[in-house]
């Protein structure tokens, strides 16, 4: 079965520098979520989509934008990166009915150094 | 505000011993979902079990059980006859049971690293 696609799988960026990570949801899901996870944290959750338009907001920093495009796949960018970015990033899609529960990629590991 | 407690950080076991993994939640919301994830060393989020708070009925699949008691706000997790690869950090989650078009974010514990010794 199709699962939830992160890339890149791990990324290291320069403090300053811009980040763009990239989700492709489950075919025919049409909400997808977006989730940071620092070292030793549990995941928080910091934005999503539903049918191509922010459906929640969460504690998402302002130099952090995403959206969700036509072929329903996601983009995270991160502008002006810090050390404390450096975290694992999660994606995950559903279907947005009442409790159907999500499937999370793999995570995209992001590194700032 | 949605609350999720696993007062347990860390726990160490020897194979073949039984573990139950405590999570105690807070909500205002008379529909919501509870969930128990996986997360070994490679990193991903492994799902385990989603149960709404209409359902209480304990359910067992393999070596892993839940208990889940909506009196005590509590869902807790056995393993039974704990391997080593069992050994990863679980975390218990929450959400609302929304209408469609909303978020379901799910609102994580700190986690419970549990490590399995052979």
């Amino acid at each position: 079965a199709a699962g939830v696609i992160q890339s890149p799988r791990h990324l290291i960026k320069e403090k300053r520098e811009t980040a763009t990570l990239k989700c492709y949801p489950i075919p025919r899901h049409d909400t997808v979520y977006w989730y940071q996870q620092g070292p030793g944290q549990d995941p928080q959750f910091l934005i999503s989509f539903y049918e191509k338009m922010q459906s929640d907001k969460g504690s998402i920093p302002d130099r952090f934008s995403a959206q969700q495009f036509s072929d329903y796949h996601s983009e995270l960018n991160m502008s002006s990166l810090e050390l404390g970015d450096s975290a694992l990033y999660f994606c995950a899609s559903s279907l947005s009915r009442v409790g159907y529960g999500y499937t999370f990629g793999s995570g995209t590991r992001l590194t700032v150094v | 505000a949605q609350k999720v407690t696993q007062a347990q950080t860390e726990i160490s076991v020897v194979e073949k011993e039984d573990v139950t993994l405590d999570c105690v939640y807070e909500t205002r919301d008379t529909t919501y979902y509870l969930f128990w994830y996986k997360q070994p060393p490679s990193g991903e989020l492994v799902f385990l079990i989603r149960r709404n708070s209409f359902d209480e009925q304990n359910e067992i699949s393999g070596r892993y059980s839940w208990n889940f008691q909506k009196s005590t706000s509590s869902f807790n997790f056995t393993i039974t006859a704990s391997q080593v690869v069992d050994s990863a950090v679980y975390f218990c989650a929450l959400s609302e049971a929304l209408m469609q078009g909303g978020s379901e974010k799910l609102v994580f514990g700190k986690g419970m690293k549990l490590t399995v010794n052979p």
